[in-house]
């Protein structure tokens, strides 16, 4: 089983959709979480980080779940420029060893 | 936005070449980074430093070797590249805490032929 696990898609949505991704970590002792978006053959770069109580930045909200191990992150209003892969990264504070996900390949269409 | 800096962006080689693959970052970070991400596939981790004199091996087994002689210098070596080396090779580094986020450089995509 994969630490972290994510659906690759890809997520096929018109413009102005609102999309949700999920994550699932396997380490219970995971302490950071992020999301970040890669486009194609570019390098990745944050998104955002996902706190406990959960956060929103713009169009773009993330939860964490500890219980169920499961982060999640929510766009709102899709715009064309939002297609790129998303991944999820989950980290221990012990180690400072960032683990990514394969990511979700999102396609926002006019 | 990110001070850390790849070289070169693309490495076109022949089979049984040694190569080096620059990288630098400006930003005092002490952790380093070097992930190998081949097209529509994750990234996998194949080195890590802590700091200086500090190396090691990474989740994905990778014959390449790194060194860190100096805080912003993080160099990977093949010493013979072969057509399986040829991805996509990414550095990255961050800060002391765990949670400040990872700056990547833009990479380095290497072609073994």
């Amino acid at each position: 089983r994969k630490e972290v696990e994510q659906d690759p898609g890809p997520f096929n949505v018109p413009e102005g959709a609102t999309v949700a991704f999920n994550c699932t970590y396997s380490n219970s002792a995971s302490q950071s979480f992020f999301w970040y978006r890669q486009d194609c053959r570019k390098e990745p770069k944050l998104l955002m980080s996902v706190y406990s109580s959960g956060n929103e930045d713009g169009r773009f909200t993330a939860q964490l779940n500890r219980a169920s191990q499961y982060i999640s992150l929510l766009i709102r209003d899709s715009k064309l420029s939002d297609s790129a892969t998303y991944l999820c990264v989950v980290g221990m504070d012990s180690s400072y060893k960032l683990i990514f996900g394969s990511g979700t390949r999102l396609l926002v269409r006019p | 936005e990110a001070d850390i800096y790849q070289t070169p962006r693309y490495l076109v080689i022949g089979t049984g070449k040694k190569i080096t693959l620059e990288c630098s970052q400006t930003m005092g970070h002490d952790k380093m980074y070097w992930y190998q991400q081949d097209p529509g596939m994750e990234l996998h981790l194949i080195h890590y430093s802590y700091g200086v004199n500090s190396t090691e091996k990474g989740d994905l087994s990778s014959e390449s070797t790194v060194s860190r002689i100096r805080t912003e210098h993080f160099p990977l070596t093949l010493e013979s590249a072969r057509p399986s080396h040829t991805s996509q090779y990414l550095c990255a580094s961050h800060d002391r805490a765990a949670n400040e986020k990872l700056f990547f450089g833009s990479g380095t995509q290497l072609s073994v032929l």
